[in-house]
């Protein structure tokens, strides 16, 4: 049972380019999560999505960030035109269907955006 | 909002004593923590968890108790292995999020 799936694991862009990560949930997980964590930082949210909806994105910032959870395939942390401070590991966590009850969240190993 | 901390960022032990990380959160309405354990340049590892219903709860060489009254919980390392060294979170949920803590640096030596 193949778990959280993310790449690529490490990206390098130059200042104003686009950023695009993407994930795999573990199978039968319908729920995926994106996280941020600076160096030696706590992960911080960022959006909650489930198929083709987003449900909670109070963690984005407002401007060059968007997620999606298309139908088929990966969902997909897009970044444009990014900065220097947008240099992070971005973590996506995944969990099954729980009905309304938050289940355990399980990780992936992170893509690791390095912006020069 | 809701806030979690860790009371020491780094904790160092002797291979085979045990290790306790606390960790406290703000929110008396919480009611489900979860411990994640985080090796460098990895992404979280699912430890153990608990729900507010209960104060106490074991896995295998890990306890995690849980005190509402103080909002407090704490990680339990029985026996404790280089191979435990890492990065330990406590994380809260909060709705469908976690709000994670910014850890405790668990350096194991021989």
């Amino acid at each position: 049972n193949a778990g959280v799936m993310q790449n690529p694991r490490h990206l390098v862009r130059r200042r104003g380019q686009e950023a695009r990560l993407r994930c795999s949930p573990m199978k039968g997980h319908s729920h995926v999560y994106w996280y941020r964590q600076l160096p030696e930082e706590g992960l911080k949210f960022m959006v909650y999505l489930q198929k083709e909806n987003i449900i909670d994105e109070s963690g984005m910032p407002k401007e060059r960030f968007s997620a999606e959870f298309p139908k088929e395939g990966p969902s997909i942390l897009r970044i444009q035109q990014v900065v220097r401070g947008d240099s992070a590991a971005y973590f996506c966590a995944s969990s099954p269907i729980q009905g309304t009850r938050t289940d355990t969240q399980y990780f992936g190993p992170g893509t690791r955006l390095t912006v020069l | 909002g809701e806030s979690v901390g860790l009371h020491l960022p780094t904790l160092s032990v002797q291979e085979g004593d045990n290790s306790i990380i606390n960790c406290a959160y703000s929110n008396s309405a919480s009611d489900y923590f979860i411990w994640y354990k985080q090796e460098s340049g990895k992404g979280p590892q699912f430890i153990i968890d608990i729900r507010s219903n209960m104060d106490k709860r074991q896995g295998q060489r890990v306890t995690v108790l849980l005190n509402k009254t103080v909002k407090h919980l704490s990680l339990q390392i029985a026996a404790t292995q280089p191979g435990d060294s890492a990065v330990y979170f406590c994380a809260v949920v909060n709705t469908d999020k976690l709000i994670f803590g910014t850890g405790t640096r668990l350096q194991v030596f021989p």
